[in-house]
């Protein structure tokens, strides 16, 4: 079957503009999160939703960081006025179940920002 | 956030032999030790998700064992070929969160 989708892959932009991104998760997949993932390094936790409701936001930077996935399906990352240092990549994963430690995530491509 | 290591950062392997390599972790409130195979511009790839100390998981070629008293994985390639080329990465859960190593990356010579 499909799995995790994002889009675009490659998003170029000057510092300052809106960015959106957008994961689209299995089907079905009950849990939603975002990473970000710096050159050289593992993803770290940005965000987790559980159906519609985001559950935890405590790893996105800042407030200019923000998520929703309003119908517990399709999620957007939008990052509003970018600065160089948020040039990333920005991954998805999902998975069937809710907060289940043992559950395996599956990841997207993957969004490759770079902000000039 | 959860101090996860991986080494070797990276290793050159020559076609036909065997590597393994290491991801320690924290043993303190241990749940589960996950395993990715990351290659470029491509969706990682779920290899493992190990539980139980003394566990031994295998998937073709690649196989993983846990130690959670002692905090450490191994993974095991048997063999390598070209298409095992790629990044792997091991990652704890602290609850839903995974808390990731930087990885080994693994390049096979022909």
């Amino acid at each position: 079957g499909a799995g995790v989708s994002q889009s675009p892959r490659y998003k170029v932009t000057k510092r300052g503009q809106d960015v959106a991104l957008r994961c689209d998760p299995i089907s079905g997949h009950v849990s939603l999160y975002w990473y970000r993932q710096a050159l050289g390094q593992g993803p770290e936790f940005l965000t987790y939703f559980n159906y519609e409701a985001q559950q935890d936001k405590s790893g996105l930077p800042n407030d200019r960081f923000s998520a929703e996935r309003p119908e517990g399906s399709i999620s957007t990352l939008t990052i509003q006025r970018t600065e160089q240092r948020d040039s990333a990549m920005y991954r998805c994963a999902s998975s069937l179940v809710a907060s289940g430690i043992t559950d395996t995530q599956y990841f997207g491509p993957g969004t490759r920002l770079t902000v000039l | 956030i959860l101090n996860v290591e991986q080494s070797p950062q990276s290793l050159h392997v020559q076609e036909g032999d065997s590597t393994n390599f290491t991801c320690s972790f924290p043993s303190s409130n241990f749940y589960a030790l996950h395993w990715y195979r990351w290659e470029t511009a491509k969706s990682p790839e779920a290899l493992f998700v190990m539980t139980l100390n003394g566990d031994e998981k295998k998937k073709g070629r690649i196989s993983a064992t846990l130690n959670t008293k002692e905090g450490y994985s191994y993974l095991y390639i048997k063999g390598s070929q070209p298409e095992d080329s790629a990044t792997y990465l091991c990652a704890r859960p602290n609850d839903y969160k995974l808390s990731f190593g930087a990885g080994t990356t693994v390049t096979v010579r022909a």
